[in-house]
This record gives structure tokens, C-alpha cells and sequence, in this order.
């Protein structure tokens, strides 16, 4: 029943290591978004994708990768982690173009860098 | 590039009393401007949208006002409850694929 799910809930990793982050959205939406929310809970977007098509790669370390195996998933891969890093991930998808505001969101992966 | 400026950052109300969240944006956009509700330790939901070329959107206790040539927005919630203590972002749209720029935030308290 899960809209759009995330995988895992926590993260506690040390500086340097790598992990990744999966998400999935059983809505039928061609869409699917990474965003980052701080300590401040400020929302970012970090990458948009579209039928696996990149289409937002805002201003992000290349550390940061995201992958779209199809439209129903989007992965954040995140190499070297940094204390910088720590933060809140939030996955979300939505149809594209007059309902692209529409986004349903994921319950977020909050990650520590230790 | 968008800028969305939103105040204030935290409010608190009695119940029954009337919230009132204040957001500019810079930046002209034709797509819907949303608020999103989001409580502690869940992702943000959808609330509420409006039209730029409406000035006014209610639905229940909520209401978006929508002044265009200030290019300001408004969010009111009427007969405020405690259940309605979580934090609010407006958002507006920029260029393609969806991306909205969102508000820092306003953590609204509802005191019973």
C-alpha cells in the first residue's frame, strides 16, 4: 500500500565510507526527485528523473549519484561521505508538467556521518 | 533562479485562533504554487494549491490567497487545532521537470 517507500529509515556510516540509498514508488508517476532537508529542515532538490532520463542535477558534489533502473525506482548512491552530509534524504515522484507540483514524498532516510 | 522567501519561521496559536503564513517569491511562473505540511519524523504532503491567475483557493479551514502582481501568497488555517501543529512550506515552481523552489519553513504550534 506504501506509496512511496524508502529504504533504510536510518543510516549511521563513518566519514569516508560510501552507502546507498533506494527508493521506489508504486503511484505510476513518470517522475521521481532526491531532496535534502538540513538541520534547519530546509528542502532541496538535489536530481529529478523522468522515464530514467536525468532531467535536475542541481548544484550537488559529484560524490553524489543518483541511478534510475526504470521509472518506478531512483537510487542515491553517495561516495565518501562527509560530516556535511548528514541530513535528512527525502525521495518524492509525481506525474510531469501541469501536476509536476504534486509530489508525493517517501518517509525519508536520515543520514549520520559520524 | 527562484527565490522563495517565507514568514514566519515559527507561530504559535491558540486553538480556535486563526494561522496566517506568509510567502514572496521572485521570479514570474505559470504552474501551481503549493503548500506542503509536513509533521515530525514524516515526508512532506501536499496541502493546498493555487493558480497564479486565482487569487483565492479554500478548501475546509484552508485557504491560499494569491496576489500576483506582489508576487506574494498566502496561507490562512482557519479554527486552528492541535492537530494541525506540524511544520509549513509554500513552494514555488521554476523552470522544467517539476522542480519546485521551496520556503525555509514555519513550524506552527497549536496550543489546546
Amino acid at each position: 500500500d506504501t506509496a512511496v517507500s524508502q529504504t533504510p529509515k536510518y543510516l549511521v556510516t563513518q566519514m569516508g565510507n560510501d552507502k546507498s540509498i533506494k527508493c521506489e514508488q508504486n503511484l505510476g508517476h513518470d517522475t521521481m526527485y532526491w531532496y535534502k532537508q538540513d538541520s534547519k529542515k530546509f528542502l532541496k532538490i538535489m536530481f529529478s528523473y523522468n522515464n530514467k532520463e536525468l532531467i535536475i542535477n542541481e548544484t550537488v558534489p559529484n560524490r553524489f549519484s543518483p541511478k534510475s533502473p526504470d521509472k518506478a525506482h531512483l537510487n542515491l548512491h553517495i561516495n565518501s561521505l562527509e560530516l556535511g552530509d548528514s541530513a535528512v534524504y527525502f525521495c518524492a515522484s509525481s506525474h510531469l508538467g501541469r501536476r509536476g507540483y504534486e509530489q508525493y514524498f517517501g518517509p525519508g532516510t536520515r543520514l549520520t556521518v559520524t | 533562479q527562484q527565490q522563495v522567501k517565507q514568514s514566519p519561521q515559527s507561530l504559535i496559536v491558540q486553538k480556535g485562533g486563526i494561522s496566517i503564513i506568509n510567502c514572496a517569491y521572485e521570479n514570474t511562473a505559470f504552474d501551481y504554487f503549493p503548500w506542503y505540511q509536513q509533521f515530525p519524523g514524516k515526508g512532506p504532503a501536499l496541502l493546498i494549491a493555487i493558480r497564479p491567475d486565482v487569487s483565492e483557493k479554500k478548501e475546509g479551514r484552508f485557504t491560499i490567497s494569491f496576489n500576483k502582481s506582489a508576487k506574494q501568497f498566502s496561507l490562512h488555517i482557519m479554527d486552528s487545532q492541535p492537530g494541525d501543529s506540524a511544520t509549513y512550506f509554500c513552494a514555488a515552481p521554476w523552470g522544467q521537470g517539476g522542480k519546485l523552489i521551496f520556503g525555509q519553513g514555519t513550524e506552527l504550534s497549536v496550543k489546546p
